[in-house]
C-alpha cells in the first residue's frame, strides 16, 4: 500500500488527453511538500518529468503539464505519443515518515 | 555530463549480505544528497536511504538497523551495505541524486535474495 495513490492504470488514443491523479495527505502533499512526476519506459530507470509540482526539466515537451491542489496533484499529457506508453510515479516528502514517498504507479497505454 | 553506474547486485541467500555500489561522474558526491532507491519486480518505487551532504543518514523502516549507506569521497562513491537480507529485498536497486526530487538515476543493478 503506498503512501500517494494513483490509478493503476489509463489509457487514451493518440492525440489525446489523459490525467494521472495524485492523492496524499496532511503529511505530505496537505503540508505543503512539492509533489515531483517520473516516467519509466519499459526496461529503463525512472526520468524526472515534473518537479516542483508544475516544472519541466530542460528537454520534457510541454505535453507534459502538473498540477497540485490540497492533498492532491494531478499529471496531464495531451497530444499522446506511442513513445509516451509507460509507468508514471508520483513523489513527494512525508514528514510522519521522515522519508521520501511514492505512489504506487500508473500504467499509460496508448491504444 | 552527469553519469552514476551501480554495481555488486548478484544472487544471495536469505540471511546473507551484500554491498552496492553507485560511483559518479560529472558531479560530487558529498556535495548532494544521495539516495537508493528500489524497485521490486513488477512493484513501484521505494526510497530505502538517505545520505545528506553534512554526512548523516536517514533508511525507511522497512531496511533499518540492516541497511548501511555510507560513501568515500575520494572515489567520488556511493555504497549500500545490505545484511540479513530477506526475500522482500528482492528488487533493482538504483542510486539516485537529490534535493527534493530524484533528477540523476543510475541503471540499476539486481539484486535477488532466494536459497
Amino acid at each position: 500500500q503506498s503512501v500517494l495513490t494513483q490509478p493503476p492504470s489509463v489509457s487514451g488514443a493518440p492525440g489525446q488527453r489523459v490525467t494521472i491523479s495524485c492523492t496524499g495527505s496532511s503529511s505530505n502533499i496537505g503540508a505543503g511538500y512539492d509533489v515531483h512526476w517520473y516516467q519509466q519506459l519499459r526496461g529503463t530507470a525512472p526520468k524526472l518529468l515534473i518537479y516542483g509540482n508544475s516544472n519541466r526539466p530542460s528537454g520534457v515537451p510541454d505535453r507534459f503539464s502538473g498540477s497540485k491542489s490540497g492533498t492532491s496533484a494531478s499529471l496531464a499529457i495531451t497530444g499522446l505519443q506511442a513513445e509516451d506508453d509507460g509507468d508514471y510515479y508520483c513523489q513527494s516528502y512525508d514528514n510522519s515518515l521522515s522519508g521520501w514517498v511514492f505512489g504506487g504507479g500508473t500504467k499509460l497505454t496508448v491504444l | 555530463e552527469v553519469q552514476l553506474v551501480e554495481s555488486g547486485g548478484g544472487l544471495v541467500q536469505p540471511g546473507g549480505s551484500l554491498r552496492l555500489s553507485c560511483a559518479a561522474s560529472g558531479f560530487t558526491v558529498s556535495s548532494n544528497y544521495m539516495s537508493w532507491v528500489r524497485q521490486a519486480p513488477g512493484k513501484g518505487l521505494e526510497w530505502v536511504s538517505v545520505i545528506y551532504s553534512d554526512g548523516s543518514t536517514y533508511s525507511a523502516d522497512s531496511v533499518k538497523g540492516r541497511f548501511t549507506i555510507s560513501r568515500d569521497n575520494s572515489k567520488n562513491t556511493l555504497y549500500l551495505q545490505m545484511n540479513s537480507l530477506r526475500a522482500e529485498d528482492t528488487a533493482v536497486y538504483y542510486c539516485a541524486s537529490h534535493p527534493d526530487y530524484f533528477d540523476y538515476w543510475g541503471q540499476g543493478t539486481l539484486v535477488t535474495v532466494s536459497s
